[in-house]
């Protein structure tokens, strides 16, 4: 079946602009999850849903960052007034539940200029 | 708090031979999970294997084998017959299996392993 799928894979954004990003989990998963992952290192954890519920967001780096999954199935990390130090790779994963592996998605490629 | 190190930045290995990729885990959960993941250049991470703190057994999936030393808090990942596709970043990372936060992963900082012909 299909895998987690990100877009876009790429994204260029000018310093102040807000940023959408989009996942769209393996159907049926109920646990999403949004990674950050800085260039050189491993994926650290921003935010976490059950369904449409957001349980955890402690990973989020600043107000500048919200999450959501309206309707239990496909989530949007939004990013406002983007900073040069945004720039990573986003990795969006899904999980039948929270106990059972993590699927992740291809990331997109944030760059701030 | 959970903590894995990859002391490894890089690894070369030559095709069809074994290679260990070490990882050592710091956690005061009394039950967890370790995970390996890969990921190639086109940035998806893809799980390998994963072993529980309380399984008896050490989990193995095809070629991948985990070593898991309790008592040395390391779960290093073993691949036999390495293949020219088996050129990736690889990641172990954890998961503590009891309070509030047995959910998010907590990943090393990655090993690059290159397979030469």
């Amino acid at each position: 079946g299909a895998g987690v799928s990100q877009s876009p894979r790429y994204k260029v954004a000018k310093r102040g602009q807000d940023v959408a990003l989009r996942c769209d989990p393996i159907s049926g998963h109920v646990s999403l999850f949004w990674y950050q992952q800085a260039l050189g290192q491993g994926p650290e954890f921003l935010t976490y849903f059950q369904n449409e519920a957001q349980l955890d967001k402690s990973g989020l780096p600043s107000d500048r960052f919200f999450a959501e999954r309206p309707e239990g199935s496909v989530s949007t990390l939004k990013i406002q007034r983007t900073q040069q130090e945004d720039s990573a790779v986003y990795l969006c994963a899904s999980s039948l539940n929270s106990y059972y592996e993590q699927y992740f998605g291809p990331g997109t490629r944030l760059t701030v200029t | 708090a959970q903590k894995i190190t990859q002391t490894q930045p890089g690894m070369f290995v030559q095709e069809k031979e074994a290679v260990t990729l070490d990882c050592t885990y710091d956690t005061s959960d009394p039950s967890y999970g370790l995970f390996w993941y890969k990921q190639p250049s086109s940035g998806e991470m893809i799980f390998l294997i994963y072993q529980g703190s309380y399984d008896q057994q050490n989990a193995t999936e095809g070629r991948y084998s985990l070593n898991f030393q309790k008592a040395r808090k390391s779960a290093n990942l073993v691949i036999s017959a390495s293949q020219l596709g088996d050129s990736a970043m690889y990641f172990c990372a954890m998961r503590g299996n009891s309070g509030g936060s047995n959910y998010k992963l907590t990943f090393g900082k990655g090993t690059l392993l290159t397979v030469n012909p």
